[in-house]
C-alpha cells in the first residue's frame, strides 16, 4: 500500500496564483484531513472531512478550499496565494472518525509564495 | 477546548541515556492522546497511543509513555537513547469531533 500519498512535494508559487495540493489514500479511510506546519506552532488543522461529501472547518480555514468527491481524493485548494501561506502543508487520514483512532501523514508539500 | 503543551522546545541527552520528552494536556472528558516522530524532511510517523487502561503505553523503536492523569501529563520515554532517535517529536490529543491538536513540538538532539 502506498498510504497516504502528496503531490507535488515543492512549489512555488507568486502572490496571487491559485493551486491545487493533491492528497490520496489507498486505505479506505474515512476521516482526512489537512494540516500546515509553521516553525514552533506544531500543526494547525486547516479542513476535514468525515466522508465523501462532508467537509467542514479547522482552526486556519481562510484562503483555502477543500471539496471530497471521493473516499480516494481530499485536494486543497488555494484561490489566490499569498506570502502568509508559505508553509509545510500535510495531509492525514484514519481509518474511524473515532477519537482512539490515530491518523496517517502524507510526506508533506512545502510551499512558497512569494 | 483541547490542548496540549510541550514545555521543552529541545531536549539533549547523550546516547545510552535515558530521555524523556514531556507533554501535558487539557481535555474535557476522556482524553485520547497521541506521539508522532518526524524526520527531517518527512511526514509524522505514528508512535503510540493512550485511550484507557494500563498508565504505561508501549510504542514503536523502544518507546513508551506515562500517563499521569492527576498531573494531566503524557511524557515519552525512553531507557536507552540511541543518536537514530534524533527527530522531531509531537504529542497530540484528539477530541470526539474529529480534530487533533498538537502540541508545537520538542527536537530531540542524541549526541554519540
Amino acid at each position: 500500500n502506498a498510504g497516504v500519498t502528496q503531490t507535488p512535494k515543492f512549489q512555488v508559487l507568486k502572490t496571487g496564483q491559485s493551486m491545487t495540493l493533491q492528497c490520496a489514500q489507498d486505505m479506505n479511510h474515512e476521516y482526512m484531513s489537512w494540516y500546515r506546519q509553521d516553525p514552533g506552532m506544531g500543526l494547525r488543522l486547516i479542513h476535514y472531512s468525515v466522508g465523501a461529501g462532508i467537509t467542514d472547518q479547522g482552526e486556519v480555514p481562510n484562503g483555502y478550499n477543500v471539496s471530497r468527491s471521493t473516499t480516494e481524493d481530499f485536494p486543497l485548494r488555494l484561490l489566490s496565494a499569498a506570502p502568509s501561506q508559505t508553509s509545510v502543508y500535510f495531509c492525514a487520514s484514519s481509518y474511524s472518525t473515532a477519537g482512539n483512532t490515530e491518523a496517517f501523514f502524507g510526506q508533506g508539500t512545502r510551499l512558497t509564495v512569494v | 477546548a483541547q490542548s496540549v503543551a510541550q514545555p521543552e522546545d529541545q531536549v539533549n541527552v547523550a546516547e545510552g541515556n535515558p530521555l524523556t520528552v514531556k507533554c501535558t494536556y487539557s481535555v474535557s472528558g476522556n482524553p485520547y492522546l497521541f506521539w508522532y516522530v518526524q524526520y527531517p524532511n518527512r511526514g509524522l510517523q505514528f508512535l503510540l497511543k493512550y485511550i484507557t487502561g494500563d498508565n504505561l503505553v508501549k510504542g514503536s523503536y523502544g518507546f513508551e509513555a506515562e500517563f499521569n492523569k492527576s498531573q494531566t501529563s503524557f511524557h515519552l520515554k525512553k531507557p536507552s537513547a540511541l543518536v537514530s532517535d534524533s527527530a522531531l517529536y509531537f504529542c497530540a490529543v484528539r477530541d470526539n469531533f474529529n480534530k487533533f491538536y498538537f502540541g508545537s513540538g520538542t527536537k530531540l538532539n542524541v549526541k554519540p
